[in-house]
């Protein structure tokens, strides 16, 4: 069975501080992508970036970076230099190769206050 | 044109009223979903149509039910809701289900609240 946990609720920072969203999975397949998605107030899921279980390289994009570790089933994001327009719920997700579901997280509420 | 539009972006309807959310992609894809989102709860897959066919239909009830009748159109007909329904329904798009690297792309949502 997939589970993705995003044991952070709620973080609040001030602008321009640093801060990691975790998300831990548990998936039996050995073939498996991890997504994060950020969602504004609008509503809208915004595909942020995937993974593939067999690359674990770490991405950078900006201000944002990714944190891939098999060995601890943990794919977490750092947002770097916070800026107001970060605040939003971020979304750790998970497919399994060859199934149709993507399991999400509860989601991480980020504030950055000005 | 956006990736994927959802009219209305919200919706008040009464528990005897029929209402339908529309969902359209741009995005040349062949699968669309129906999700619900309600506050604090994880995402609720709900349907999958892959290539117009109904591929996964997660234990929804009745009172919901899906139409698509081309890749680029999926409708979420509602009646004799309840209550407890309201939330915020999504719908995403993606290539098509059974490619390893797909990924889902996602509507505004609608925010429907059933009185």
């Amino acid at each position: 069975a997939q589970k993705v946990t995003q044991a952070q609720t709620e973080i609040s920072v001030v602008e321009k501080e640093d801060v990691t969203l975790d998300c831990v999975y548990e998936t039996r397949d050995t073939t498996y992508y991890l997504f994060w998605y950020k969602q504004p107030p609008s509503g809208e899921l915004v595909f942020l970036i995937r993974r593939n279980s067999f690359d674990e390289q770490n991405e950078i994009s900006g201000r944002y970076s990714w944190n891939f570790q098999k060995s601890t089933s943990s794919f977490n994001f750092t947002i770097t230099a916070s800026q107001v327009v970060d605040s939003a719920v971020y979304f750790c997700a998970l497919k399994d190769r060859g199934n149709e579901k993507l399991t999400f997280g509860t989601g991480t509420r980020l504030t950055i206050i000005p | 044109e956006t990736g994927v539009t959802q009219t209305p972006r919200h919706l008040v309807m009464g528990m005897t009223n029929k209402k339908s959310l529309k969902c359209e992609q741009h995005l040349g894809h062949n699968a669309m979903y129906w999700y619900k989102q309600s506050a604090k709860k994880p995402l609720e897959l709900m349907f999958v149509y892959n290539f117009k066919e109904q591929t996964e239909n997660n234990s929804v009830p009745s009172r919901f039910s899906p139409e698509c009748p081309n890749s680029s159109h999926l409708f979420l007909h509602l009646h004799t809701l309840q209550p407890e329904d309201s939330a915020l329904y999504l719908c995403a798009s993606s290539q098509e289900t059974a490619s390893s690297t797909d990924t889902q792309y996602f509507g505004p949502g609608t925010r429907l609240t059933v009185l």
